[in-house]
């Protein structure tokens, strides 16, 4: 079965420092890979995904992720991390089911928080 | 952007009593879905729901629970008869592709947060 690790559960930082936060997964097929975000009192939101392609990716507020597929991770990046960066990042991983009609199953990771202190 | 809504934010049941929890996904999505994430533990696939039927299940979806379409905008969540340990937050998604492999995000809800005492 896949599985999703990931390998800080808190990491506090200040302002300005930078940030990468790991997630590795074990499934030898293809995968779609994300990073989701959850601010305190909010849902879950779509940081960035990979498909296919470049194997570096950047999403929203800054935040990049390089996929590496020989050491089976996805790591999570930013170069200077904001007060406002404060929350729980999910890494996670959906097989890609080519006969089944579309549906997704996605496994997540157990979470990082991160504290930013300004 | 479109939103899953959920309804109610924060439910509060005795153990035992049945809850329905609901959600409205993206009017065009095809595929739904609920997830859980018991408090300071990782989200877990529940359940897919594709053409008014179950897709998939995981383990964690027993029989006491069940979900349902009932009238083409809402997608609820039943729990027969509640347990201590079926406190935790509850998202519903929703993604519209019909075609495999799959390219399209899910759209997650704000949760329900399922109290039960």
């Amino acid at each position: 079965a896949q599985s999703v690790s990931q390998h800080n559960h808190h990491v506090i930082l200040s302002e300005a420092a930078s940030l990468e936060l790991g997630c590795n997964y074990s499934y030898g097929g293809t995968v779609n890979l994300f990073w989701y975000v959850q601010y305190p009192g909010q849902h879950l939101q779509l940081l960035l995904k990979y498909f296919s392609g470049d194997p570096l990716v950047k999403g929203i507020k800054g935040f990049e992720a390089e996929f590496i597929k020989s050491k089976f991770s996805f790591n999570l990046r930013k170069p200077s991390v904001q007060w406002s960066d404060t929350a729980e990042y999910f890494c996670a991983v959906n097989l890609k089911f080519m006969n089944s009609g579309g549906y997704q199953k996605v496994t997540f990771g157990t979470g990082t928080k991160l504290q930013v202190i300004p | 952007e479109p939103e899953v809504t959920q309804t109610p934010s924060h439910q509060v049941t005795q153990m035992g009593q049945e809850v329905i929890l609901r959600c409205v996904p993206i009017s065009n999505h095809l595929y739904f879905y609920w997830y859980r994430q018991i408090l300071g533990q990782k989200v877990e696939f529940l359940v897919s729901f594709y053409n008014n039927e179950i897709s998939e299940k995981s383990e964690i979806f027993d029989d006491q629970f069940s979900v349902e379409r009932p009238d083409g905008s809402n997608f609820t969540l039943k729990i027969r008869s509640t347990k201590l340990e079926d406190s935790a937050m509850y998202f519903c998604a929703s993604s519209s592709t019909n075609q495999g492999p799959t390219n399209e995000k899910l759209f997650f809800g704000s949760g329900t947060q399922l109290s039960v005492l």
